[in-house]
């Protein structure tokens, strides 16, 4: 069955400390995988996505995430947080073609600390 | 930058009554779909549309939740009778094309009291 793992439900960092949040897939064919950004009350904002080809990807505001086939994985990354960045994170897993579906992890919601 | 609209923002309203919203996705965008967020969980695919026809409805309550999108283009999430447990957020999402990138509009908040 497809499904997405959010290991850590909550995470706190310190403004300028470096950030990691993890995630974890299930799906029988080559996955295309998505980190989206959620901000209390709001709808969700692409930060990047993973179809195919190098498997370090670039996002928006600074962040990156690595898909690791070996490990199922593609976890987010940020060297440096902003206080701005206090948000929910989701990651979710698709596939190629025909009508496959989003299916999104239980998020990861990030505090900030000054 | 072209965006989903989604209306109204917040709707409460008692259980038993008819709730209805509405969700108009990036121009030229085929692939159309209604979203359900429980709170402190991740989004939940109800229904998908491909133009004007439902490809995916398997998630979708179907003796009280009703979806359209009758001219391909903007489309209405129905619930008929709301009950307690369908408050959360309801998302559309928009998509050039099944498996592409999809576009999240704004939510609406929904209180069944």
């Amino acid at each position: 069955a497809q499904s997405v793992t959010q290991p850590d439900i909550h995470i706190t960092v310190s403004e300028g400390a470096s950030l990691e949040l993890r995630c974890n897939y299930s799906y029988g064919a080559t996955p295309y995988l998505f980190w989206y950004v959620q901000s209390p009350g709001q709808g969700l904002q692409l930060l990047l996505k993973y179809f195919s080809g190098d498997t370090l990807v670039q996002g928006i505001k600074g962040f990156e995430a690595e898909f690791k086939r070996s490990q199922s994985s593609f976890n987010l990354r940020k060297p440096s947080v902003h206080w701005s960045d206090a948000a929910e994170y989701f990651c979710a897993v698709g596939g190629s073609g025909g009508y496959n579906k989003l299916i999104f992890g239980a998020g990861t919601r990030l505090a900030v600390h000054p | 930058e072209a965006e989903v609209a989604q209306s109204p923002r917040y709707k409460i309203t008692e259980k038993s009554q008819a709730v209805a919203f509405w969700c108009d996705p990036i121009s030229g965008h085929a692939t159309l779909y209604w979203y359900r967020q429980i709170l402190g969980q991740g989004p939940e695919l109800l229904v998908q549309f491909q133009d004007e026809s439902v490809v995916d409805d398997s998630q979708l309550p179907k003796d009280r939740f009703s979806a359209e999108r009758l001219k391909g283009v903007d489309s209405t999430l129905k619930i008929q009778p709301a009950e307690l447990g369908d408050s959360a957020m309801y998302l559309c999402a928009s998509s050039s094309d099944p498996g592409e990138t999809q576009y999240f509009g704004p939510g609406t908040r929904l209180l069944v009291l």
